[in-house]
């Protein structure tokens, strides 16, 4: 079975630095998917970025990107000039390329932005 | 962009009563909607995936006769949890995937269930 492991439970990041939340995951699969998903205080899930397992490139969405191992099955997120905006839980996920069924999520991380 | 609404975004309920949650997608054709529970501080656990048309798929322990799915239409999937009970005091969330997208799942805002 797939899981999925966020080893740091809670982090803080001073307003306008970088930090990066961790993400490992284990499948004995070759193709799939990775995201990172936001929940801020108001409980709605936002997707912040996807990864696919096919693409060696590492995704960007604005001051959101990834660093994404294949081999080491690492998942990395990293914030750019983090804002304030930023403070919510963070969850890594994987999903099947050919199951659209299911996610397995991590724990997530706690991110704290301080001003 | 593809928006689903989830209502009531609260809910108190008595012990032994039944109490519905509904998940609707407001601008997209869902043909697959999805449960999950997420206990404070933890991840999204996967309760059930349903299909429009057809039965809900349970993940394994959780209570079928208890937690009902009803995927009536495209648009709308209801979750009733059946005489209720406090541990079933949850944060609930749906998530629909829109027919023909491979990857968004988008997820509804949640509801807070408690069970008095």
């Amino acid at each position: 079975a797939q899981t999925v492991t966020q080893s740091q439970p809670e982090m803080s990041v001073q307003e306008a630095e970088t930090v990066t939340l961790s993400c490992t995951y284990d499948t004995s699969e070759s193709d799939y998917y990775l995201f990172w998903y936001k929940q801020p205080p108001s409980r709605q899930m936002i997707l912040v970025i996807r990864q696919e397992a096919y693409k060696q490139q590492n995704a960007t969405e604005n001051r959101f990107s990834v660093n994404f191992q294949k081999a080491a099955k690492s998942f990395s997120l990293k914030i750019s000039d983090s804002q304030l905006g930023d403070a919510a839980m963070y969850f890594c996920a994987y999903r099947r390329l050919y199951n659209f069924n299911k996610f397995y999520f991590g724990s997530g991380t706690k991110l704290n932005v301080k001003p | 962009g593809a928006v689903v609404s989830q209502h009531p975004s609260r809910v108190i309920c008595k012990s032994g009563t039944s109490v519905k949650i509904e998940c609707r997608s407001l601008d997209f054709q869902a043909t697959t909607m999805f449960w999950y529970r997420q206990f404070p501080k933890q991840s999204l656990m996967l309760m059930a995936t349903s299909n429009e048309g057809s039965k809900a798929t349970y993940e394994q322990g959780v209570e079928k006769d208890k937690f009902l799915i009803n995927h009536a239409s495209l648009t709308l999937s209801t979750l009733t949890v059946t005489s209720a009970h406090p541990e079933d005091s949850s944060f609930y969330i749906c998530s629909a995937r829109m027919r023909g997208d491979n990857y968004g799942y988008t997820f509804g805002s949640g509801t807070r269930l408690t069970v008095v």
